[in-house]
C-alpha cells in the first residue's frame, strides 16, 4: 500500500464549529485530493493540489478550504462545519499525468451533529 | 462535462457465478478509465486500468474489463466469483482539466452469496 494516512480516523463535531482533516503522505508524490463519498453519489472531488501551495477547487469546493505547505500534507478545513458535511473524506495521491494510479488513504468518517 | 455511469446499484450473485458490471461515460476526447473496488471498512484499492492499446485488460484477482470505444463503455468481468469479492466497486474516468483527478460512478454493491 502506497504511504497515506489519515487524521483522525474518526470525528464527532458539532455544527457551527470549525474542523481540519490531515492527510500525510510519505512518497513524495504532486499531486494530492481530496474527496467525499456519499451514500448514491460514489466519491466526489472537493480539492485538489499540484505543488507545494498550488491548489484547485473541485466539484463540491463549497464550505470547504485547503492547505498544502509541504509536499507531503494536504490539510482539509471545514470552517464553520454543517450537518451535510457529515461523510467519508479520502485523500488520495499521485505522481501527476493521465496514466498515472491513483492511491487512496484509509478515510476519516466525519460525523456533524 | 464528463460523466460516469454506472448500470447496477446493487448486485446479489452466488458463488461461482459469473459476474459482469456496465460502465459508460461521456466525454468525447481521450480517455482513461479505472475500475476501483471497496472491501467493507477498506480504502479504495485499483483493481485495473485502461490507458491505450488493448482493449481488453486484465487486472488483479481475476477480473477484466472490455474498453469498446463506439459504446462509451467500460464494462467489468470475472468469470467465477468468490464470498471474498462482496465489495463496492466504482468506474472512474479521470479530467485532464482537474488535475487528473478522478470522476466516479456511483459504484455497485456486489454481494456474493455461499
Amino acid at each position: 500500500d502506497a504511504g497515506i494516512t489519515q487524521s483522525p480516523r474518526h470525528k464527532v463535531t458539532e455544527t457551527g464549529t470549525p474542523v481540519t482533516l490531515r492527510c500525510h503522505q510519505t512518497e513524495n508524490h504532486r499531486y494530492m485530493y481530496w474527496y467525499r463519498q456519499d451514500p448514491g453519489h460514489g466519491l466526489r472531488l472537493i480539492h485538489y493540489s499540484y505543488g507545494v501551495k498550488d491548489t484547485d477547487k473541485g466539484e463540491v469546493s463549497d464550505g470547504y478550504s485547503v492547505s498544502r505547505s509541504k509536499t507531503e500534507d494536504f490539510l482539509l478545513t471545514l470552517e464553520s462545519a454543517t450537518s451535510s458535511q457529515t461523510s467519508v473524506y479520502f485523500c488520495a495521491i499521485s505522481s501527476g499525468g493521465a496514466e498515472d494510479t491513483q492511491y487512496f488513504g484509509p478515510g476519516t468518517r466525519l460525523t456533524v451533529l | 462535462a464528463q460523466s460516469v455511469s454506472q448500470h447496477n446499484h446493487h448486485v446479489i450473485l452466488s458463488e461461482a457465478a459469473s459476474l459482469e458490471l456496465g460502465c459508460n461515460y461521456s466525454y468525447g476526447g481521450t480517455v482513461n478509465l479505472f475500475w476501483y473496488v471497496q472491501y467493507p471498512g477498506q480504502h479504495l484499492q485499483l483493481l485495473l486500468k485502461y490507458f491505450s492499446g488493448d482493449p481488453l485488460v486484465k487486472g488483479i484477482k481475476g477480473f477484466e474489463a472490455e474498453f469498446i470505444k463506439s459504446k462509451f463503455s467500460f464494462n467489468l468481468r470475472k468469470p467465477s466469483v468468490q464470498w471474498s469479492d462482496t465489495a463496492e466497486y466504482f468506474c472512474a474516468v479521470n479530467a485532464p482539466n482537474s488535475g487528473y483527478a478522478l470522476n466516479f460512478g456511483k459504484g455497485t454493491s456486489l454481494l456474493v452469496t455461499p
